[in-house]
């Protein structure tokens, strides 16, 4: 079961872009690289995903490098609405273990 | 919205008692499934069902049991409730029988056990 580490809190002003690295250094082959963000008393919602280089989509990016031990969530410029946590998960979509959440990175947008 | 509902959404009980929390997939969803959430366990995934059947358990209580209908909605029942079990609990849902698939999860039942 691969592990990830992420920082526990970032802070940003708005209109600037936020870069969350998340490290998990035994990634297996078939695991997939999965963000997703979290609201306080709601349900996490899903971000992007992706396996290698890099995924843009209308809210985000998500680079991987080559070794895949490492990913960047990248939010361009941020709103005080993105306040919120950003959990990095690794694991093969299509597999039997399920989604470790861990604590995640609590992003603060500062006005 | 994701397009999951859960019912009811605040729970005031009492210890000993038991709940049933209710949850309805999004249309064309086969998976479910349950976490649950407290301040110091974070996000914890307690069981999966698919398309009826149970196909993975987490760290589900003995006192905690959940079935999957033949309308897909799921429904998870605490009994013996303890202080400890007041959390969040999240239903999710998702097109495939993976676990780690995009999960749509749903607004959340608070519980809280006085």
């Amino acid at each position: 079961l691969a592990k990830t580490t992420q920082p526990i809190s970032m802070d940003s002003y708005e209109g600037q872009e936020v870069n969350i690295t998340c490290s998990h250094n035994n990634i297996a082959t078939n695991d997939y690289i999965t963000w997703y963000q979290q609201f306080p008393s709601q349900g996490p919602r899903f971000i992007i995903q992706g396996y290698k280089t890099k995924v843009t989509n209308e809210v985000a990016s998500l680079f991987i490098p080559a070794d895949r031990k490492s990913s960047t969530l990248s939010l361009p410029r941020v709103s005080l609405s993105d306040t919120a946590v950003y959990y990095c998960l690794v694991g093969d979509p299509r597999g039997n273990t399920p989604l470790v959440f861990g604590k995640g990175t609590r992003l603060s947008v500062i006005a | 919205d994701s397009g999951v509902t859960q019912t009811p959404k605040h729970l005031i009980t009492a210890t000993g008692q038991r709940v049933t929390l209710r949850c309805s997939p999004r249309s064309g969803d086969l998976s479910v499934y349950w976490y649950q959430q407290s301040l110091d366990q974070g996000l914890q995934f307690l069981i999966q069902y698919y398309n009826g059947e149970e196909r993975a358990k987490g760290n589900i209580l003995e006192r905690f049991s959940a079935q999957q209908f033949p309308d897909l909605h799921s429904e998870l029942n605490l009994s013996s409730l303890e202080l400890g079990d007041s959390a969040l609990y999240f239903c999710a849902s998702g097109r495939t029988a993976g676990l780690n698939n995009e999960q749509f999860f749903g607004p959340g039942t608070r519980l809280t056990v006085l």
